[in-house]
């Protein structure tokens, strides 16, 4: 079974500061990883996407990959309170099968 | 605008009762799915299509099915629906990169049905 694994928070942190989302998956076939922003009642949105081991940086986000450990995770840096939402990760086998965790509820206090 | 649309967007229902949901996107994308999200299980893929007339089994494709006669079309077809299909249903479609991986996948509105 393929399974993506996500702690389900709430995750809380003040406005400013770094907030860490990890993920871990089983199958280390696994080729692509994505990160997802869901707000209540709508639809997922890409954040960021990485194909290969190490970091992967975008404006205040960074995905990193550690395919030896299966892990994969987002820091956001200095979180906004507009960035509290779930984080959905999502991992890509053979480019056809995609799974996703079940989502890590951020919110950010101002 | 590029964009995947759902319809409907909300659906109540009762048992047994046919329905389909259709799925449009106009960004010309090889790959389709169809997902379903519950609380705490997250989004789990039912069914997609890498292209026209190929289609395959996602997780949970039970009491499922799909057609893909054109590449912008891929309606969700629920031929006699039961009370746990009531969820929260996604259409997403993304294109084939170069180096074969799966681009972004681009999320309907979202169609929320309740099967009575």
């Amino acid at each position: 079974q393929k399974e993506v694994e996500q702690n389900s928070g709430p995750l809380s942190v003040p406005e400013g500061a770094i907030a860490s989302l990890n993920c871990t998956y089983s199958d280390r076939g696994s080729q692509s990883f994505f990160w997802y922003r869901q707000y209540s009642g709508k639809s997922p949105e890409l954040i960021m996407f990485i194909y290969s081991n190490g970091d992967k940086e975008d404006g205040r986000f960074t995905a990193q990959l550690n395919k030896a450990s299966q892990y994969v995770s987002l820091l956001i840096r200095d979180s906004q309170p507009s960035d509290s939402a779930t984080y959905l990760c999502a991992v890509s086998y053979n480019n056809n099968d995609m799974r996703f965790g079940a989502g890590t509820r951020l919110t950010v206090k101002p | 605008e590029a964009q995947v649309t759902q319809n409907p967007r909300y659906l109540i229902t009762v048992t047994g009762k046919k329905l389909t949901v259709t799925c449009s996107q106009n960004m010309n994308h090889e790959y389709m799915s169809w997902y379903r999200q519950d609380p705490g299980l997250g989004l789990r893929q039912i069914y997609y299509s890498m292209n026209v007339e190929v289609t395959d089994k996602g997780d949970v494709p039970e009491g499922y099915k799909v057609s893909r006669k054109e590449k912008r079309n891929f309606p969700l077809i629920l031929e006699s629906p039961s009370p746990n299909q009531t969820s929260l249903y996604f259409c997403a479609s993304s294109s084939h990169l170069s180096g074969g991986e799966r681009g972004e996948q681009f999320f309907g509105p979202g169609t929320r049905l309740t099967v009575l």
